[in-house]
Parts: structure tokens; sequence; C-alpha cells
């Protein structure tokens, strides 16, 4: 089944204590993405990136890292977490064509005390 | 600037009653259009695109969706509403020049037995 995998759906966390969301597609997808959903602001891109390797910055990067080392991986990082990062978080993934549409994750809740 | 929007933040309808949700866009090139929604607890899932073509594009679920050039709307649309419709909708817009999806801030759609 081609989905979109992200853990954990939901995390609770100190500030200041890294933490790591994995996301992972099977679907060979070039394209991948990192968003945040906040009431009242819609989807918020993080970061994004276009094939391994190759990553940039979207609306909302700051506090935020991510790597490219394999396709099928996106993982998203938060090196020193902080109350405002508390937020839903989307991965999604689809091939480098601008009009095929993106598969999402099912979401990982974050909560950061 | 690119934008898209969705003037209104929810909307209400009976069962079996006609439902719009509206969108407008802003952006430079061809716009490729899209519609998600996203049921509790869940990610966003497809609904429908325009590419090009046929202004009326059909989709999941029984939606549809008009695309007007001079007016820069996409109003997605169904013609008799089913309480499992209830959700929130996201349009967007793929930027032509770099790929990127523009999100509209969603609209919380309630149906009303």
């Amino acid at each position: 089944e081609a989905q979109v995998t992200q853990n954990p759906r939901y995390l609770i966390t100190v500030t200041g204590k890294k933490l790591t969301v994995t996301c992972s597609q099977n679907m060979n997808h070039e394209y991948m993405s990192w968003y945040r959903q906040d009431p009242g602001l819609g989807l918020r891109q993080i970061y994004y990136s276009m094939n391994v390797e190759v990553t940039d910055k979207g609306d909302v990067p700051e506090g935020y890292k991510v790597s490219r080392k394999e396709k099928r991986n996106f993982p998203l990082i938060l090196e020193s977490p902080s109350p405002n990062q508390t937020s839903l978080y989307f991965c999604a993934s689809s091939p480098w064509e601008r009009a095929t549409e993106a598969f999402f994750g099912q979401g990982t809740r974050l909560t950061v005390v | 600037a690119q934008s898209v929007a969705q003037p209104e933040d929810q909307v209400n309808v009976a069962e079996g009653n006609p439902l719009t949700v509206k969108c407008t866009y802003s952006v430079s090139g061809n716009p490729y259009l899209f519609w998600y929604v996203q049921y509790p607890n869940r990610g966003l899932q497809f609904l429908l695109k325009y590419i090009t073509g046929d202004n009326l594009v059909k989709g999941s679920y029984g939606f549809e969706a008009e695309f007007n050039k001079s007016q820069t709307s996409f109003h997605l649309k169904k013609p008799s509403a089913l309480v499992s419709d209830s959700a929130l909708y996201f349009c967007a817009v793929r930027d032509d020049s770099n790929y990127q999806l523009i999100w509209g801030a969603g609209t919380k759609l309630i149906i009303k037995p």
C-alpha cells in the first residue's frame, strides 16, 4: 500500500530536549516536505526536499532541521524544542511533477511543555 | 505575491442541500489547483485538481470544482451534502515557478442532519 508514515503520532516533551520526528514514504517520490498546522493559520511549510541531499527552507524554518540522506526518509529534527513549536506536524511526498497531488502522513501532534 | 484565500472559516449546510466552499488564488503563470480534505485526527487527502482543459473538474466522494480564470476562483461544490462530508477543506495552488504548494487557511464544513 502506498503510504507516508510518520512516527510518533503523539509526543509530549520538555523544553530543550532534542527530538526527531521520522517520515518515510514507499512510493519512490522525489519531493518531500514538512508542514505545521496551527488553528487559524492553515498549513505552513517548514522545509522541503526536491531529492536526496537537496533541502530548502520553507516559510517557517526557524528552530527546525531536516536531512535527506535517502530518498524514502525525511526526518524533522528539533534541536531545542520550545513551547511555540507545539503544533500538529505533517510530512508529505509527491513525484517531481508539478501537476501531481501530494500524499500526506497521518500527522504528529507535538506538545512542548 | 502568490496567495490563496478561503474567505469562509466555516460553512454550515443542511444534509441533502448543495454545498460550495470558496477559494480564490493569485499566482504568476499557469495555476495548478488542488482541493484536499482533512477528517478529524487524519492527514490530508487529495480530492481533485485542475491542470488544464475542462473548467469543471470531478473528484472523489462526489465533489467537483469549477475553475474560473476571469474571477481567479476554484470553488468546491457538491450537489447533495452528506453528514460524513463534515471536515476541514483546504485549497492549494502550485506555483509554476518553483513547484511549491501555496495553501489556503482552510474552511470547516459542517453538515447538519
